[in-house]
């Protein structure tokens, strides 16, 4: 099957910086998504980024769906986007595969 | 986007009795919906697909005898973890699409003693 890779695995940052979390994938996908799980579980949807570029507010995200990679960027960092932040592909209407995730914590 | 119900949001029981998980789409007719599994500190793995009206498909190496997913309206499927053990004990997120993006439940904390 598919393999998602993330990096870094952890991140730890100052709040106000800046920060880019990588995904590579192994084969070309119909879906890519980027999610933000909160301390409770709940997954968030973030992007919805096949192709192409997005922003929302702080955050944005890219994705070369020819070289098989997404990046997503925050800037000026708070220390509610502390959490996992996972990117997942999927061809379509399939259910997902994740990548294992980037911790991110922001210090105050 | 898509509203998604789980129900309970959390479940302590003993090894060897069953536990029945809902999923409910709030505010669209979901005919497929899809169960994950996720241990502490690890990611999302895919258990199975829910499908209205049919039979459920189930992973590679997950058991459809022990995880039985009854899909029985175009809102609501369940998952049951039948004779649950500890290692079974994770915590198990439903979700749906709506169009080509998937929106997820907020999660089922199992716990088996």
């Amino acid at each position: 099957g598919i393999q998602v890779e993330q990096s870094p695995p952890d991140l730890i940052l100052q709040e106000g910086a800046n920060s880019t979390l990588r995904c590579n994938f192994s084969d070309s996908v119909n879906n890519l998504q980027w999610f933000h799980q909160n301390p409770w579980g709940q997954l968030i949807n973030l992007f919805y980024i096949p192709s192409g570029t997005k922003q929302n507010g702080r955050l944005s995200a890219t994705t070369v769906a020819t070289e098989r990679y997404s990046l997503l960027y925050i800037s000026s960092s708070q220390t509610t986007d502390s959490g996992v932040y996972f990117c997942a592909v999927g061809g379509g209407a399939d259910g997902l595969t994740f990548g294992k995730g980037t911790h991110l914590i922001i210090q105050p | 986007g898509a509203v998604v119900s789980q129900h309970p949001s959390w479940v302590i029981c003993k090894s060897g009795t069953s536990v029945k998980i809902e999923c409910r789409s709030l505010d669209f007719q979901a005919t497929t919906m899809f169960w994950y599994r996720q241990f502490p500190k690890q990611s999302l793995m895919l258990m199975a697909t829910s499908n209205e009206g049919s039979k459920a498909t189930y992973e590679q190496g997950v058991e459809k005898d022990k995880f039985l997913i009854n899909h029985a309206s175009l809102t609501l499927s369940t998952l049951t973890v039948t004779s649950a053990h500890p290692e079974d004990s994770s915590f198990y997120i439903c979700s749906v699409n709506r169009g080509l993006t998937q929106y997820f439940g907020p999660g089922t904390r199992l716990t088996v003693l």
